[in-house]
């Protein structure tokens, strides 16, 4: 069955560097997500990307954060100035279409340490 | 109020078990809703869609309850490996910003 890849499987850095995350989504899907989940805690929606922009952002994604998809397979996320609150699970996740009905397929995500 | 509400458990059930989750949520506008299994420091993984209708899937069968607005995920004959965390998610029409519940913590044991 085709998956959603991500890597690093755990990124450590330094508070106020930069972090880029990866991923690569199934290869016939459409639309792309990023989400965070701090440990304990709920999984939070960070943003949608579809046909190369941004579709929806949540609050959490603010300036500090940016996405990409450099080619026709990575999907990046990127965070300009870590913060210790930065320190989260961060998952990947592909659909199809973009329906609201439609089901999302994870990646198993990056662990982000902000030290 | 929370917008997706879970009670958070843990259920802790004997191997062969009916067991049963509640999840509400506070969006009147809500169209869309899934059941998602989250196991320890991994990836939520689709369990199935709620329909208006029901549905049923093996021994998982989800309900919908649009009056009282919340939706329910029955096991039937629970087996060790469905102990997991069981997550609701809820997304509004027209919108694609899913809303996802702390989650239900469910243990199986022999």
């Amino acid at each position: 069955e085709p998956e959603v890849t991500q890597t690093p499987s755990h990124q450590v850095t330094q508070m106020g560097q930069e972090v880029i995350l990866r991923c690569v989504p199934i290869s016939n899907h459409l639309y792309f997500y990023w989400y965070r989940q701090i440990l304990g805690q709920k999984v939070e929606f960070l943003v949608s990307f579809y046909n190369n922009e941004i579709s929806e952002k949540s609050e959490i994604f603010d300036d500090q954060f940016s996405v990409e998809r450099p080619d026709g397979s990575n999907f990046t996320l990127k965070i300009r100035s870590t913060k210790l609150e930065d320190s989260a699970m961060y998952f990947c996740a592909s659909s199809l279409d973009r329906g609201y009905r439609q089901p999302q397929h994870f990646g198993d995500g990056t662990r982000l340490s902000i030290l | 109020r929370k917008e997706v509400e879970q009670d958070p458990g843990p259920f802790n059930v004997p191997e062969g078990a009916t067991v049963a989750f509640n999840c509400t949520y506070s969006n009147s506008a809500s169209q869309s809703f899934f059941w998602y299994r989250q196991d320890c420091r991994k990836e939520p993984k689709l369990l199935m869609s709620v329909y208006s209708s029901g549905n049923e899937d093996g021994r998982f069968t989800a309900q919908l309850n649009r009056a009282s607005q919340y939706i329910s995920l029955l096991i039937r004959d629970s087996k060790l490996s469905d102990s997991a965390t069981y997550l609701c998610v809820v997304s509004q029409g027209g919108s694609y910003i899913p809303t996802f519940g702390r989650g239900t913590s469910l243990i199986v044991h022999p």
